[in-house]
């Protein structure tokens, strides 16, 4: 069965900490990984990789995806009260198929 | 342009009752999909659509049904509701391209089922 295993589930830090988001999974037919936040309504896009070793970077954030070790993390420099929320991590398959993990909730404390 | 849209916002069901949420996009996208999120379970797929008239079945698909009858919307039905069914549901689609998997989530629906 596929899964998608986000650590760790929550997460609370100080303003200016650097934080680590971990995503492993076990999916068959492997096409992408996402990251999103989520803050009080709908999910919001990050990322998308697709090959190992590739780190995508937008401001502060920054991901990069393991194809060998399965694994994915998302890196938060410089954190802000506005980085509070949920990120979710999903992994798309080739038959169209997404499946997310459970999220990690982080919170930072000003 | 309104991007992906979903109505109600909320609702309240009985036991047995049936209803259906509809959301629409305006982007042209192929792929569509419905995902329920319940506390600490992150987003689940029940359904989703890779083009007008298609649907396929996602993780937790029992209990509910689709259409896709025009390539702008789908609709998610609850013939008979129960409360398990008690969830917030995202709708979402995509444009499918290799490049990209970039999804759009509308703003959710929050229904109650009594």
């Amino acid at each position: 069965e596929d899964k998608v295993v986000q650590s760790p589930l929550s997460l609370v830090v100080h303003e200016g900490d650097t934080v680590t988001l971990n995503c492993s999974y076990e999916v068959t037919n492997f096409r992408s990984l996402l990251w999103y936040k989520q803050e009080k309504k709908a999910p919001t896009f990050l990322f998308m990789l697709t090959s190992s070793g590739i780190e995508k970077k937008s401001g502060r954030l920054s991901s990069i995806l393991d194809k060998k070790e399965l694994f994915s993390i998302l890196n938060i420099t410089a954190t802000q009260t506005g980085d509070s929320a949920i990120y979710l991590c999903a992994v798309a398959r080739r038959d169209d198929k997404i499946i997310f993990g459970k999220g990690t909730r982080l919170h930072i404390l000003p | 342009n309104a991007g992906v849209t979903q109505t109600p916002k909320f609702r309240v069901l009985k036991t047995g009752q049936s209803m259906t949420l509809l959301c629409a996009q305006d982007m042209n996208h192929e792929y569509m999909y419905w995902y329920r999120q319940d506390p600490g379970m992150g987003l689940r797929l029940i359904h989703y659509s890779v083009g007008e008239g298609t649907t396929a079945k996602g993780e937790v698909p029992d209990g509910y049904n689709v259409s896709r009858l025009k390539k702008q919307n789908f609709l998610l039905g609850l013939e008979s509701a129960a409360p398990s069914q008690t969830s917030v549901y995202f709708c979402a689609s995509s444009y499918w391209a290799r490049s990209t998997d970039t999804q759009y989530f509308g703003p959710g629906t929050r229904l109650t089922v009594l």
